[in-house]
């Protein structure tokens, strides 16, 4: 059963306009939020994170909103770029510890058009 | 600094054939973990190790061995592969209590199994 959704595998926007990327999850105790970013033949790398006391975390182009009670995060490109031209993860956690694991979502393959 | 590094990028295995996926990372990271990535399932936790001589099983460990007898490397095991296993590995370390931007993935082995 997928804890974490991503329910449109792909998505093509034209480039300077807004991306946005979703995804949803079903367990409550989830409190921590990120993003991954994947490029072909590279592993995922971090791309920005939100901790459930927020529901708003940007850093530049990239903006991640949190719904707590919809259980849906998504992230917003703005404006989109060629070069971010990937699949995204997103991923849930509880509390960060130690230990703390991943759950991710099955990726959406984002394709920004020149 | 090398990162995460693996190896092999790509290999292909017959049925019941045994091989060593290789991570290492020169960070003096102590939490490193195996996640394997398959369409339509997203990034999976295999197995992850909080130190050296400590390991512990995560979402999908069947069929894989781990062990950490150094800080650095974190080999991954198939005793007798089989099709199912057929899938990208991605290797990844991370300092312990660090936030999720502390977090370094490898670039990825593919591996068939026929």
């Amino acid at each position: 059963d997928q804890q974490v959704k991503q329910n449109s595998p792909s998505l093509s926007v034209q480039e300077g306009r807004i991306s946005i990327l979703n995804c949803d999850y079903t367990n409550s105790m989830f409190d921590y939020f990120l993003w991954y970013k994947k490029y072909p033949a590279e592993g995922p790398t971090f791309l920005i994170s939100i901790s459930s006391i927020k529901d708003k975390n940007e850093d530049g182009r990239f903006t991640v909103f949190l719904n707590k009670s919809a259980k849906h995060l998504s992230l917003h490109i703005v404006p989109s770029q060629p070069g971010d031209s990937a699949v995204y993860f997103c991923a849930a956690s509880r509390s960060p510890s130690g230990t703390y694991k991943y759950i991710f979502g099955t990726g959406t393959r984002l394709k920004v058009l020149a | 600094n090398a990162g995460v590094t693996q190896t092999p990028k790509f290999q292909v295995l017959k049925t019941g054939q045994s091989m060593t996926l290789q991570c290492a990372q020169d960070m003096n990271h102590e939490y490193m973990s195996w996640y394997r990535q398959d369409p339509g399932m997203g990034l999976r936790l295999i197995h992850y190790s909080v130190g050296a001589g400590i390991t512990d099983q995560g979402e999908v460990p069947n069929g894989y061995n781990v062990s950490r007898s150094t800080t650095e490397d974190f080999p991954l095991r198939l005793l007798s592969a089989a099709p199912s296993q057929t899938s990208v590995y991605f290797c990844a370390s991370r300092e312990p209590y660090g936030g999720p931007d502390t977090q370094y993935f490898g670039p990825g082995t593919r591996l068939t199994v026929l």
